[in-house]
């Protein structure tokens, strides 16, 4: 099994940096997806790490460990649009390959 | 446009009924995947499909149903044996060595 263990709640400034922690138990890892939900809507992906480093994209970045089970999102140049959840999901290993979710963080932007 | 969709958005039951939610996909996607949200939760895996007319259990099976008669739909059934069904529910399809996960809007079922 997985346990996915995300901050609930974080409040940033417009124009400011934010970066959204996520650490995870698994029995198995085969990478570690992050996705935004706007309130009502379907998750959108945003960013896939399977190796250690970070992935850059815009104004987002995503960073994994995989020593210390450990990813962070980082948004830059916070705009209202962010506010939103940003959710972290570790994928499993195996033909399923489902995903396991945490929580989310619900991040708010303020002007 | 390739996408998946899912209807209605919002759906009234009252409680004991059967209720049946709808995603079809035009991806080409293998894999298919039922989705529960609750208020302030992460989504938790209720049943997943790789090929057509196979599907397996994910963590919270209890209560529900699925079919995957299509490549392109895999409707799921909440049954009157499902405790708390109000939530909100996602279809998601997925393919590739990456298997991205590619989400419906969702339908919004409300039990009275």
């Amino acid at each position: 099994g997985q346990n996915i263990d995300q901050p609930t709640e974080m409040t940033a400034t417009e124009g400011a940096i934010v970066q959204i922690n996520c650490t995870y138990q698994t029995s198995g890892f085969n990478g570690l997806f992050w996705y935004q939900q706007h309130a009502g809507e379907a998750p959108t992906f945003l960013s896939y790490n399977v190796l250690d480093g970070l992935e850059e994209k815009g104004r987002f970045s995503s960073f994994l460990s995989r020593s210390k089970g450990y990813s962070y999102l980082l948004l830059k140049e916070l705009q209202m649009k962010d506010s939103a959840s940003y959710l972290c999901a570790v994928r499993e290993p195996g033909s399923a390959r489902q995903l396991t979710f945490g929580s989310g963080t619900q991040l708010t932007v303020l002007p | 446009d390739g996408g998946i969709t899912q209807s209605p958005k919002y759906l009234f039951r009252k409680e004991g009924q059967n209720v049946t939610l709808s995603c079809e996909q035009n991806l080409n996607h293998d894999a298919m995947y039922w989705y529960r949200q609750d208020p302030g939760q992460g989504l938790r895996l209720i049943y997943y499909s790789q090929i057509v007319n196979d599907f397996q259990k994910g963590d919270i099976a209890e209560g529900y149903s699925v079919s995957r008669e299509k490549k392109e739909s895999f409707p799921l059934t909440v049954t009157s044996a499902q405790k708390n069904p109000t939530a909100f529910y996602l279809c998601a399809s997925g393919q590739g060595a990456r298997n991205e996960q590619f989400f419906g809007p969702g339908t919004r079922l409300t039990v009275l």
